[in-house]
């Protein structure tokens, strides 16, 4: 158990929904990640925020948005569903930014797998 | 942005030592080398991290090319447990940016 919780484990919809992913990192931790893993695209990092404010952006589409809240914990926002972002999100914490002591170990929580029909 | 690259698959025997591979050609000098594995149907896992000189814990090792250029995975008694998907990462300090490379996903046969 990394300490990192992510809700629901699965989520079904239809295209053109929105959903939301929600994610608690670890105790202490003040950096979250947001990942997608498909089957053609490998593991894709999508975007990470620090204390709130958001550091560092990749692969991310604009339908998607994030955002962590005071408590720490974070939501992802994946609107206008299509079939294609039918994938397994993760949710990872780490202590602080990456430029701290050359990059923090990430503890990943177990995932939402999310199916669009 | 540097990427690296491994080979798609490999396979070891049980409690045999393990070297997975890893380019990064275009790695910058402020750019940590990480490892993560992902067993089925789990989140990754931290594995181990090291800039230049190589590096040990209590999971595995990992050497460091003297250019930096490649780097291995040692695995030093492979284990059934050991099959997964091993990503190798760069972590680009200076940009907060994680790129995962394609992963090699090693068997380990009884």
């Amino acid at each position: 158990d990394s300490g990192v919780t992510q809700t629901p484990k699965h989520l079904i919809t239809a295209t053109g929904q929105r959903v939301t992913l929600r994610c608690s990192p670890r105790s202490g931790d003040l950096s979250v990640y947001w990942y997608q893993q498909s089957l053609d695209q490998g593991l894709q990092f999508l975007i990470q925020y620090y204390n709130g404010e958001e550091r560092a952006k990749g692969n991310i589409l604009e339908r998607f948005s994030a955002q962590q809240f005071p408590d720490l914990h974070s939501e992802l926002n994946l609107s206008s569903l299509e079939l294609g972002d039918s994938a397994l999100y993760f949710c990872a914490s780490s202590l602080g930014v990456q430029r701290q002591k050359g990059g923090n170990e990430q503890f990943f929580g177990p995932g939402t797998r999310l199916t669009v029909l | 942005d540097a990427k690296t690259t491994q080979p798609n698959s490999m396979e070891s025997n049980e409690e045999e030592p393990v070297h997975l591979p890893c380019n990064h050609s275009t790695i910058s000098g402020t750019d940590y080398i990480h490892w993560y594995r992902q067993l089925p149907s789990q989140g990754p896992e931290y594995v181990i991290h090291g800039l230049t000189s190589n590096v040990n814990n209590r999971m595995a090792s990992l050497a460091i090319a003297e250019d930096r250029k490649s780097s291995t995975l040692i695995l030093h008694r492979a284990t059934l447990r050991d099959a997964a998907v091993y990503y190798c990462i760069l972590i680009k300090t200076s940009y907060d940016k994680v790129i995962f490379g394609p992963g090699t996903s090693l068997s380990v046969i009884p």
